[in-house]
């Protein structure tokens, strides 16, 4: 049973430029939150998606977007990039709880992260 | 400001020993969850404890929730080279997110 998975490992950028990173969810999880973790920190929220919509965002900017696809798949898109950007872009998958699609997710499993560097 | 702080910000023990570390919080929360990271990767799940349980244990591991105190603490016996890492507590406010704090550095000496 493959965990939770992102693409890419590394990537470096330059100020001013667009990145999308990509992940794939844990097997029979259909709820993915993206969270930014700069060095020395705790990882901060994002938002994440459920039934391909957004439902919960964390304090960043319009910058910061992101898609689910109906195989629960995810992307994360940062446009005009800053050097503040550069960090290590985690995403975890859960599984809605429940038969009420309102109702919180419990353990969030991590993928092993993208590290963006932005130059 | 963050949700949940860790105490102390790093520990340093000899195998073998045990390793305590503390966790903060603000707000009245769901479920209360520790992870543990090394060298910058992906963050590994611990131990889930909700806000009616005060206990669990999970092999070396054990957590506390005191929710009067607003404060848990994660105990890992018999320490190994293998449990060198970060941990993160993060508190779950039933608002789809988790919030971490800024994480325990865990050394074991051999």
């Amino acid at each position: 049973d493959a965990g939770v998975t992102q693409s890419p490992t590394h990537l470096i950028k330059t100020r001013g430029q667009q990145v999308t990173l990509r992940c794939s969810p844990k097997s029979g999880h259909d709820t993915v939150s993206w969270y930014q973790q700069a060095l020395g920190q705790g990882p901060q929220f994002i938002f994440q998606y459920y039934e391909e919509e957004e439902r919960q965002r964390g304090n960043f900017p319009d910058r910061f977007s992101g898609h689910q696809f109906p195989n629960y798949s995810s992307e994360l898109n940062v446009n005009a990039l800053l050097l503040g950007d550069s960090a290590l872009y985690l995403c975890a998958s859960s599984a809605q709880t429940g038969t009420d699609k309102n109702s919180n997710t419990d353990t969030q499993y991590f993928g092993p992260g993208t590290r963006l560097t932005v130059l | 400001s963050q949700q949940g702080e860790e105490d102390p910000q790093a520990l340093s023990i000899q195998e073998g020993e045990n390793a305590t570390m503390n966790c903060s919080y603000k707000t009245s929360i769901n479920n209360l969850q520790w992870y543990r990271q090394n060298s910058g990767r992906g963050l590994v799940h611990l131990i889930l404890i909700r806000s009616n349980e005060r206990e669990k244990h999970s092999g070396r591991l054990r957590v506390t929730l005191d929710t009067s105190k607003k404060s848990s603490s994660l105990l890992i016996t018999a320490s190994r080279a293998a449990d060198t890492a970060s941990y993160f507590c993060a508190t779950d406010l039933n608002d789809y997110k988790l919030s971490f704090g800024a994480g325990t550095t865990v050394t074991v000496r051999a």
